[in-house]
């Protein structure tokens, strides 16, 4: 069964980068039915879409990050990361991974992992 | 930009309670909506694809209908693992994504 599992610094200081990564623990991380998102959400607030990423690397940002924001793909290891620059306060939040599947003419975030919080503090 | 909105914001209701929640589009996304629930401390679960398309293993007491701006999930009879929040989330724009605010179902 598929299992995503984030992993990365639960503390980091204002002005550093944030730096995640997920684990795929099965095949699909290879198939072109699927690609991989980040998305976090603020303490007691609702989500936040950052990035998606195909396997083949090309990847895709939410335009009000997307000058902090890198995510790539390692296909030797079964992961995809997030990087994110320059990080303030407001980054504190639970980061989710998920995979990301299509039907139709829909795509939605089939599969979560537990989610990581990485606080921004000095 | 897509903007999503959701009503109520929260909503008590009891078990057994026939639950509506609204997501509205500010422009038409024909069925690209999609629905999760997310319980305290839990990361959000998929309940509905393509607008009224039930996830697997997904219990047939959650439905999901409309289309172009206005959509609606409904909860036939609450049940007490079903107080959480919930959030629709569009893929018109895909691989850009939105989701709405969230609507906090609780205990009455």
């Amino acid at each position: 069964q598929l299992q995503l599992q984030e992993s990365g610094p639960g503390l980091v200081k204002p002005s550093e980068t944030l730096s995640l990564t997920c684990t795929v623990s099965d095949g699909s991380f290879s198939s072109s039915s699927y690609y991989w998102g980040w998305i976090r959400q603020p303490p007691g607030k609702g989500l936040e879409w950052i990035g998606s990423i195909y396997y083949s690397g090309r990847a895709y940002y939410n335009l009000s990050l997307k000058s902090r924001v890198t995510i790539s793909v390692d296909t030797s290891k079964n992961q995809f990361s997030l990087k994110l620059s320059s990080v303030t306060a407001v980054d504190t939040a639970v980061y989710y991974c998920a995979r990301i599947a299509a039907r139709g003419n829909s795509e939605f975030f089939q599969q979560w992992g537990q989610g990581t919080l990485v606080s921004v503090s000095s | 930009d897509i903007q999503m909105t959701q009503s109520p914001s929260s909503l008590s209701a009891s078990v057994g309670d026939r639950v509506t929640i609204t997501c509205r589009a500010s422009q038409s996304i024909t069925n690209s909506l999609n629905w999760y629930q997310q319980r305290p401390g839990k990361a959000p679960k998929l309940l509905i694809y393509g607008a009224s398309s039930l996830q697997s293993g997904v219990p047939s007491r959650f439905s999901g209908s409309g289309s172009g701006t206005d959509f609606t999930l409904t909860i036939s009879s609450l049940q007490p693992e079903d107080f959480a929040t919930y959030y629709c989330q569009q893929s018109y724009t895909m691989p850009e994504f939105t989701f709405g605010p969230g609507t906090k179902v609780d205990i009455k």
